[in-house]
């Protein structure tokens, strides 16, 4: 079993470009999970999908984060411009939603905007 | 909202018992579940109790769950060097549907 896949496993770019982070969950699993983790404010959900639907996007923090679910095995998490604040490391994670809930987390995405 | 609260830091001597606390406020939680991030990498999944147990065992570790102080811990024995990292708390809130995670406990194992 492969786990959760996610890429690019670090990115460094300039405050205004486009970011879009994407994530492989596992095979089988219907419900995938978007994190933000930070020191400041540690793990915050952004948004879940099921079956591919968003189902709560409340810990979107604004308009610049967008997220797309188009099959069962691909998701992508785009900021659009991006700020230095969205320097952070990005987790996806996924289950069956079901099984005892239990989320299996990528290994990340550690961003850094400049 | 639902609130799950943890210890920052804990420091312990290598081959003692370490134990990791976590409360909740969120009664309806039905599934409670304790991750573990090394440096660098993702959160791995450690155990999980369900609300009408008391207490798992698995191996080294022991998760305990007090449902009417609402209380849950983990206790580590024979603890190694191995075992620093950061312990995070995690509750399924049926009211919300989702994960809560605790802000994590940074253990730290010495010689």
């Amino acid at each position: 079993d492969a786990g959760v896949i996610q890429s690019p496993r670090h990115e460094v770019t300039e405050m205004g470009q486009e970011v879009t982070l994407r994530c492989k969950p596992i095979s089988g699993h219907n419900s995938l999970f978007w994190y933000r983790q930070t020191m400041m404010r540690g793990l915050e959900l952004l948004i879940y999908f099921n079956n591919n639907v968003p189902i709560d996007d409340s810990g979107m923090p604004e308009d610049r984060f967008s997220a797309k679910m188009p099959n069962a095995s691909f998701s992508t998490l785009k900021i659009q411009p991006s700020e230095p604040r969205d320097s952070a490391v990005y987790f996806c994670a996924s289950t069956f939603s079901g099984d005892q809930e239990t989320q299996y987390f990528g290994p990340g995405t550690r961003l850094l905007v400049l | 909202g639902e609130d799950v609260e943890q210890s920052l830091f804990l420091s312990v001597r290598e081959g003692d018992s370490s134990v990791i606390n976590c409360t909740y406020t969120d009664s309806s939680s039905t599934y409670l579940y304790w991750y573990k991030q090394e440096p660098g990498a993702g959160l791995q999944l450690l155990t999980y109790i369900f609300s009408n147990m008391d207490m798992k065992q698995d191996q080294r570790l022991t998760v305990l769950l007090n449902k009417k102080d609402k209380h849950l811990s983990l206790r580590i024995a024979d603890t190694q060097t191995g075992d620093s990292a950061i312990y995070f708390c995690a509750v399924f809130s049926g009211g919300y549907n989702k994960l809560i995670f605790g802000a994590g406990t940074r253990l730290a194992v010495h010689p």
